[in-house]
């Protein structure tokens, strides 16, 4: 069956650390790992799209990485900011569709 | 460039009545996807809209339909709703439907009642 898992859930770290969240996915085929941020009740927004030849993709503070063999993603965040307090989504797009995580929940606390 | 746009942004409505959607994609995408967003919960694929046909379906029952105009705009329809059909809807576009990267609408929160 194709799945992504996320973890941790949800996160709480203070303002200015780093953090790292993991996917892991059973997709097949597989086209590319995409990380979203989404903020409560709004649409998702891409911060990154890797295919599986890509081991590493950056977006200003957020950087993400991708091992095809052990099918496993992360997302690294930089000195959090305030603003980082969202739900981020990891999305493998397997066929014909995108597979969606559950997200992790990340607050980040002055 | 305006990205995707869905309206309402909210709405509510009575079980057992009927739902319609709308979602612009962003300019230049000509493939509309819908997701249904349960509370604390990753989006669920529900169809693909592609050369106003239906492409794909996810596991959603009949009740769900849907259509694409000429100009790329789409329509997600309910019938009948449930309790559970509550969530937040969400339109994506891309450029053809071989995923390609998807923008997505800022939704529509539906609650039934």
């Amino acid at each position: 069956k194709n799945q992504v898992e996320q973890s941790p859930q949800s996160l709480i770290i203070l303002e200015g650390k780093n953090c790292t969240l993991q996917c892991n996915y059973t997709v097949s085929p597989f086209s590319n790992l995409r990380w979203y941020k989404q903020d409560t009740g709004r649409g998702p927004v891409s911060l990154t799209i890797m295919t599986f030849s890509e081991n590493t993709k950056s977006n200003g503070r957020y950087t993400a990485t991708l091992d095809a063999d052990t099918k496993q993603s992360s997302l690294h965040i930089t000195a959090s900011q305030l603003s980082d307090s969202a739900s981020y989504i990891c999305v493998v797009s397997g066929p014909g569709n995108l597979i969606f995580g559950k997200g992790t929940k990340l607050s980040v606390k002055p | 460039d305006a990205g995707v746009t869905q309206s309402p942004t909210h709405l509510i409505k009575t079980r057992g009545q009927q739902v319609t959607l709308r979602c612009s994609p962003k300019s230049g995408h000509d493939t509309v996807s819908w997701y249904q967003q349960a509370l604390g919960q990753g989006p669920q694929f529900i169809f693909q809209y592609y050369e106003e046909e239906e492409r794909q379906r996810g596991n959603f029952p009949d009740r769900f339909s849907g259509h694409q105009f000429p100009n790329y705009s789409s329509e997600l329809n309910v019938n009948a709703l449930l309790l559970g059909d509550s969530a937040l809807y969400l339109c994506a576009s891309s450029w053809g439907t071989a995923n390609t990267e998807a923008f997505f609408g800022q939704g529509t929160r539906l609650t039934v009642v």
